[in-house]
């Protein structure tokens, strides 16, 4: 059965100091990865994804991943945090289909304070 | 581009009402996804359309919940009647199929008193 696992609730880093969140997945076969950011309030934002090809994704805001099929993770990384990311972010997985509906699989989310 | 439009932003009824969220994905999108999200439960997918058929609704929780795709630029989710354990953000969202991301609209927050 597929499944995202975010392991950390919530995490609390320094404006300007590197951030890791993780993300581990179980599926039958190579998924699509994707990471969604959601500020209070609104819906959520992909920020990137990753289909095939090179493992290291980048994103929008600065934002990147790494695909590492022998852990069946994908974690978001980013060199130095602004306020402004302050956010819930989700991991999602999805089936690999030619066609029709891709319906995603989300994480519980991880949600990222930023202190000054 | 408009993105994902959802109406109404909030809406606030009592219990045992008929409540009607709306859904108007992006154009040329051909899935659309309804979930609904709560501190205790997270973000749960109730169900989803593909070229306007549903797919999968076993997310629905229960009879009172309907949702319909009349059209590719249009859907509703139903609540009749509705209850305060309904309280939540419901979600929509379109994506074209065979591994496209999903869009999100703003949501709708429910308070059902």
């Amino acid at each position: 059965a597929q499944s995202v696992t975010q392991p950390d609730i919530h995490i609390t880093v320094s404006e300007g100091a590197s951030l890791e969140l993780r993300c581990n997945y179980s599926y039958g076969a190579t998924p699509y990865l994707f990471w969604y950011v959601q500020s209070p309030g609104q819906g959520l934002q992909l920020l990137l994804k990753y289909l095939s090809g090179d493992t290291l994704v980048q994103g929008i805001k600065g934002f990147e991943a790494e695909f590492k099929r022998s852990q069946s993770s994908f974690n978001l990384r980013k060199p130095s945090v602004h306020w402004s990311d302050a956010a819930e972010y989700f991991c999602a997985v999805g089936p690999l289909h030619q066609t029709g509906a891709n319906n995603l699989f989300f994480g519980t989310g991880t949600r990222l304070t930023v202190i000054p | 581009d408009a993105g994902v439009i959802q109406s109404p932003r909030h809406e606030v009824t009592e219990m045992g009402q008929e409540v009607t969220l709306r859904c108007k994905p992006i154009s040329g999108h051909n899935s659309l996804f309804w979930y609904r999200q709560t501190m205790m439960r997270g973000l749960e997918l109730l169900i989803y359309f593909n070229n306007n058929v549903p797919i999968d609704d076993s997310g629905m929780p229960e009879d009172r919940f309907s949702a319909k795709m009349p059209n590719a630029s249009f859907s509703t989710l139903k609540i009749q009647p509705s209850e305060p354990r309904d309280s939540a953000v419901y979600f929509c969202a379109s994506s074209l199929g065979g591994g496209g991301e999903q869009y999100f609209g703003p949501g709708t927050r429910l308070t059902v008193t």
